[in-house]
């Protein structure tokens, strides 16, 4: 079954705090991950899209790698504007790119 | 902006009422996608459509929902007796056809059922 596993599931920090975020997954024919950020009452933000094994991306404090089996959010001295909840998901094969999300790591950076 | 837009952002109701959201997707986007979150909980998928042909339906999509996309251009999703169980934050998002492309979403339509 296509799964996708997020961890941990809330992450403090104080400001300057460098850390990481987990997102596993199990698929048939991996096509892609990406990660969105989400802040309260709105939607998903699109932050990356990770194509395959050894790949990574940057944004401002922000680096996503892709392994075989997992993909990292790193965060470099984080600051309190970088609290959010941060999801994965991966489109599914062959079913019109719908997304599985994980369930999400909810990230609150103090001052 | 010409994001993904949602109407209405909040819709407060008493169960057994029927209620109507709508999405406008990014103009040249031909495929729209409708989740549901929970609070605490990763988007789930509901439905997908291709222009105004409508490709797949989740098992969580009750018949008591449906979905449309007219002329392939905005789409509705229409819940009929609402029960408790359907309070949740409905989101659209839409992606031009193509391996891999990214899915833009709208700020959702968060649903209360008294």
């Amino acid at each position: 079954e296509d799964q996708v596993t997020q961890s941990p599931e809330a992450l403090r920090l104080q400001e300057g705090e460098s850390s990481s975020l987990n997102c596993s997954y199990t698929v048939s024919g991996l096509r892609g991950l990406f990660w969105y950020r989400q802040d309260p009452g709105k939607g998903p933000e699109f932050l990356f899209t990770l194509y395959s094994a050894g790949e990574e991306k940057e944004k401002e404090r922000l680096k996503a790698t892709l392994t075989k089996k997992e993909s990292f959010l790193h965060i470099t001295a984080p600051k309190p504007e970088d609290s959010a909840t941060y999801l994965c998901a991966v489109p599914i094969y062959n079913q019109g790119g719908k997304l599985i999300f994980g369930q999400g790591t909810e990230l609150s950076v103090k001052p | 902006d010409t994001g993904v837009s949602q109407d209405p952002r909040h819709k407060i109701t008493k169960r057994g009422q029927n209620v109507t959201f709508r999405c406008d997707p990014i103009s040249e986007h031909n495929r729209l996608y409708w989740y549901r979150q929970t609070l605490g909980q990763g988007p789930e998928f509901l439905t997908y459509f291709q222009n105004e042909a409508q490709l797949e339906k989740s098992r969580l999509l009750s018949d008591r929902f449906s979905a449309e996309r007219p002329k392939g251009s905005f789409s509705t999703l229409e819940i009929q007796r609402t029960e408790q169980g359907d309070s949740a934050m409905y989101l659209c998002a839409s992606t031009l056809e193509g391996s891999n492309q990214p899915q833009h979403f709208g700020d959702g339509t968060r649903l209360s059922i008294l």
